[in-house]
């Protein structure tokens, strides 16, 4: 059974691009989280989504947005990117609520 | 809001020896993840707790859950060099969400 596979899996961007990256959960998870991974910040929560729609949104700036598909992979976008946006981004899919998050190898954005 | 505390941040130990680690959270929660982060890696689920007392063990490692106490601890028995790590416990927020709120990490350094 494939786990949750993310794309790219390296990127390096220029301070006020946009990027967007991908996610494709286990087969048959609905749910599909995202995480932002930093050293002075940790492990933050983005935001969640399930069917398509968004349950959940964390304390971050109206710069990062998702959507989820309706085979239930997940894409995230940043735009006007930032030099703090640099960080390891992280997606997991659960097959239902409250159940086990599985992660993906993440993606390493660094904007310079 | 809940928050997330683990102790302690850094633990070094002598292969053969014990140790815990602490996972305290503020606000009621029926669940509890422990993780396992190599370093420049994703995040290795190692337990799911979803119940007062509840206990898992796998190999070395064995984890509790007191929610009247809302305390997670991550037990180490005979620590060898393999589990040097990251170890992270995540909390879940209650209702139809699989949101999670992270503790900062503890770096287990486990010296021969």
């Amino acid at each position: 059974k494939a786990g949750v596979t993310q794309t790219p899996r390296y990127l390096i961007k220029t301070r006020g691009q946009q990027v967007t990256l991908s996610c494709s959960p286990i087969s048959g998870h609905r749910s599909v989280s995202w995480y932002q991974q930093t050293p002075g910040q940790g492990l933050q929560f983005l935001f969640e989504y399930f069917s398509e729609t968004q349950r959940n949104k964390g304390n971050f700036p109206g710069r990062f947005s998702g959507r989820q598909f309706s085979n239930s992979r997940s894409e995230m976008n940043v735009s006007t990117l930032e030099l703090g946006d640099s960080a390891l981004y992280l997606c997991a899919s659960s097959s239902a609520d409250r159940a086990e998050a599985f992660f993906g190898q993440g993606t390493r954005l660094t904007v310079v | 809001e809940l928050k997330v505390e683990q102790n302690p941040l850094f633990l070094s130990m002598q292969e053969g020896k014990n140790y815990t680690i602490y996972c305290n959270y503020s606000t009621t929660s029926d669940r509890l993840y422990w993780y396992r982060q190599d370093p420049g890696k994703s995040l290795e689920s190692l337990f799911v707790l979803l119940s007062n007392g509840a206990v898992k063990q796998e190999g070395r490692l064995m984890a509790s859950l007191d929610t009247k106490a809302r305390l997670s601890t991550l037990h180490i028995t005979a620590a060898v060099h393999d589990l040097s790590a990251t170890y992270f416990c995540a909390v879940g927020y209650g209702g139809a969400t699989n949101k999670l709120i992270f503790g900062t990490g503890t770096l287990l350094a486990v010296q021969p």
